[in-house]
């Protein structure tokens, strides 16, 4: 069975504290994606990678950085929370053909304080 | 740039009622299209997928053809139950292979 496991499902963290937010999947794929999802918003993609060591803004980059060391993980950095980052995270990856779809984690609940 | 959009809900049915969730899309050529659903507390999964013009996606009693004349892609089922209870997600997937996501449509079913 395809997996993609995210470290936490629910997380509280102080204003100004740097954040780790941690995903592996076991299914050798190529892309991974970091989402955040708020009610009324729907989904929000934040990074992207396609390869190890490579990433690639999303639509809400500010605030975040990622990291891909190697081709199963993908960490999502909050180099100092704020309130307006709590929110729900989730992991997704996907095969690089484009038919394909992306499979998610269970997500990771996340509150600023 | 590519963007999807879905009608918002909630959407509330009784048990063996006809659903449609509509779903329109643009985009840049005709990109593989899906519809995700997410059960209270759980991540996204995948309920169906088209990758091409006329091709109709199917599981669990849903349905979606992606119909490239109207850019749409509707999801309908004949008879929902309780269990269907759920968030619903129309995506494409983007020219860098990002998934793009409508809203959301939140459907209640009751008894």
């Amino acid at each position: 069975d395809v997996k993609v496991t995210q470290s936490s499902r629910y997380l509280v963290k102080r204003t100004g504290e740097k954040v780790f937010l941690e995903c592996v999947q076991d299914m050798d794929h190529e892309n991974m994606f970091w989402y955040r999802q708020d009610p009324g918003l729907g989904l929000r993609l934040i990074y992207f990678s396609y390869d190890v060591k490579m990433k690639e803004k999303g639509d809400i980059p500010e605030g975040y950085s990622v990291s891909r060391e190697k081709k199963e993980r993908f960490s999502l950095i909050l180099e100092s929370a704020s309130t307006n980052q709590t929110s729900m995270y989730l992991c997704a990856s996907s095969l690089i053909n484009m038919n394909t779809e992306a499979f998610f984690g269970q997500g990771t609940r996340l509150t600023v304080v | 740039g590519n963007s999807v959009t879905q009608m918002e809900g909630p959407v509330t049915l009784s048990e063996e009622a006809f659903l449609t969730i509509n779903c329109t899309y643009t985009a840049t050529g005709y990109p593989s299209l899906f519809w995700y659903v997410q059960y209270p507390g759980e991540g996204l999964q995948l309920l169906l997928k088209a990758t091409k013009a006329d091709d109709k996606g199917s599981n669990k009693g849903f349905e979606a053809t992606y119909r490239k004349e109207t850019t749409s892609f509707h999801l309908e089922k004949g008879s929902v139950q309780v269990s269907d209870s759920a968030v619903y997600f129309c995506a494409l997937r983007g020219s860098q292979g990002n998934l793009i996501f409508g809203k959301g449509t939140k459907l209640s079913v009751k008894p």
